[in-house]
């Protein structure tokens, strides 16, 4: 079946420094790519869609400059965390619909951010 | 935006013990997808459900989407410790495919 590789798993850095957290989808094309960051024992909130070959469009009230997605094959999707601060600290996790008619959402296993 | 409530926020069960989880959503769904998370790790596709009426199943877990398509149920069978995780629903809406989730169920099985 369809499978979301996401790298790296975990990943601790200091303020002030850029995080970049890659998403792949192994097997299939991803014309569109899912972040969503979850909050301890929170639901999955949506930041953004990453789509290949333009510019992602991101959820009310995430900041584009701080959080940059890059889609750059149909394979890969990025996202940069840029001048992390410790709020920045959270579980990110991506997501790619695999193809054919009715196909589910496919999720990585998540990056835990830890910005110190 | 589609709003999902899941209830019950949190449950405990006897090992063996069937347990439902409820998805209702604000509007009508075009799908309705079940996820199983272990905290901090990532989602486990389980079911999709598009059709109103639709049940299906998968080993001990069945799940149902009522005929208006707004309501989901989620029941496991005799529960084990493998069951235990958070239970997420999520809505596909018609367009954009962007899913919206609920607030998450965790059951947690006790032996």
């Amino acid at each position: 079946g369809a499978v979301v590789s996401q790298h790296p798993s975990r990943v601790i850095c200091k303020s002030g420094t850029s995080v970049k957290i890659e998403c792949r989808s192994l097997d299939f094309q991803a014309t569109t790519m899912f972040w969503y960051r979850q909050f301890p024992k929170k639901s999955l909130m949506l930041m953004a869609t990453s789509n290949e070959g333009s510019k992602a469009t991101y959820e009310q009230g995430v900041e584009k400059d701080k959080f940059l997605i890059n889609h750059a094959s149909l394979t890969l999707s990025t996202l940069t965390v840029t001048s992390a601060h410790p709020e920045d600290s959270s579980f990110y996790i991506c997501s790619a619909r695999g193809t054919g008619s009715g196909s589910p959402l496919h999720f990585g296993n998540g990056t835990r951010l830890t910005v110190t | 935006s589609q709003e999902l409530e899941q209830s019950p926020q949190s449950l405990i069960v006897q090992e063996g013990k069937n347990l439902t989880i409820n998805c209702t959503s604000s509007k009508t769904l075009y799908g309705l997808y079940w996820y199983k998370q272990k905290y901090g790790e990532g989602l486990i596709f389980l079911m999709m459900l598009q059709k109103g009426g639709e049940e299906k199943s998968h080993e001990k877990i069945t799940a149902k989407l009522d005929e208006k398509k707004q309501q989901s149920s989620l029941h496991i069978t005799a529960s084990q410790p493998s069951h235990a995780g958070i239970y997420l629903c999520g809505a596909d809406p018609l367009t954009d495919y962007k899913l919206s989730f609920g607030a998450g169920t965790t059951v947690t099985v006790r032996a």
